[in-house]
């Protein structure tokens, strides 16, 4: 089964780059029929997509935060990350990992989650 | 302001039946991509209720269906429990901007 664990720093300070790690296990990420993505919650605010990527080597990302997101996998070490630069107090959020089922058409759901890591945006 | 539009909250009486909506438009849900339903409660990370529409995963009680028409969608919980309270989310793919969507959320809330 399964199963997805996030890490990194949970204080980052502002203007510096939010880098955060995705461990996948029970599983090969390169080998299974998941996409794999993060998905980031304000205090107290609903859920937003921040990018997906496939094994394919494809990657989608929220087109309000393009110009400063990176994701990319590890399948020597069974992870994907998510790098975001230039953070401000607004970037304070929980951040999730996930994973869906690929299917025909892009959209998939979610249906495997880390339970996400609080970062906080400070000096 | 979220591309699928959700109404903040809801409320119903034990028993009864309560659904939430999801707005969209052309260019998601009326494009025909698929709608996914999501229940979160407090600290916790979102867990699929539906997915496809209205495909239910295993362990989900058919309490809960999921229905799309048009241009919206709608999650519906038949004999509505304590338990159910919690936050519910619509996700679907938005060709205009080229990913995931979710809407802002619903707060169910058992009277």
């Amino acid at each position: 089964q399964l199963q997805l664990q996030e890490s990194g720093p949970g204080l980052v300070r502002p203007s510096e780059t939010l880098s955060l790690t995705c461990t996948v296990s029970g599983g090969s990420i390169s080998s299974s029929s998941y996409y794999w993505g993060w998905i980031r919650q304000p205090p107290g605010k609903g859920l937003e997509w921040i990018g997906s990527i496939y094994k394919s080597g494809s990657i989608y990302y929220n087109s309000s935060l393009t110009s400063r997101v990176t994701i990319l996998q590890d399948t020597s070490k069974n992870q994907f990350s998510l790098k975001l630069s230039s953070v401000t107090a607004a970037d304070t959020a929980v951040y999730f990992c996930a994973g869906g089922r690929i299917t025909f058409i892009p959209g998939g759901a979610f249906d495997i989650w880390g339970q996400g890591t609080m970062v906080t945006v400070s000096s | 302001q979220s591309v699928l539009t959700q109404p903040p909250s809801v409320s119903g009486a034990p028993g009864q039946r309560v659904t939430i909506s999801c707005t969209g438009s052309s260019s998601n849900i009326g494009a025909g991509y698929d709608v996914h339903w999501y229940q979160q409660f407090p600290g916790t990370a979102p867990k699929v209720l539906i997915y496809g529409d209205s495909n239910r995963p295993s362990g989900v009680p058919d309490r809960f269906s999921g229905s799309k028409s048009g241009t919206s969608a709608s999650l519906a919980i038949t004999g509505l429990q304590a338990e159910d309270e919690a936050d519910y989310y619509c996700q679907s793919y938005d060709r205009s901007v080229s990913g995931w969507v979710f809407g802002g959320g619903t707060k169910v809330t058992v009277l």
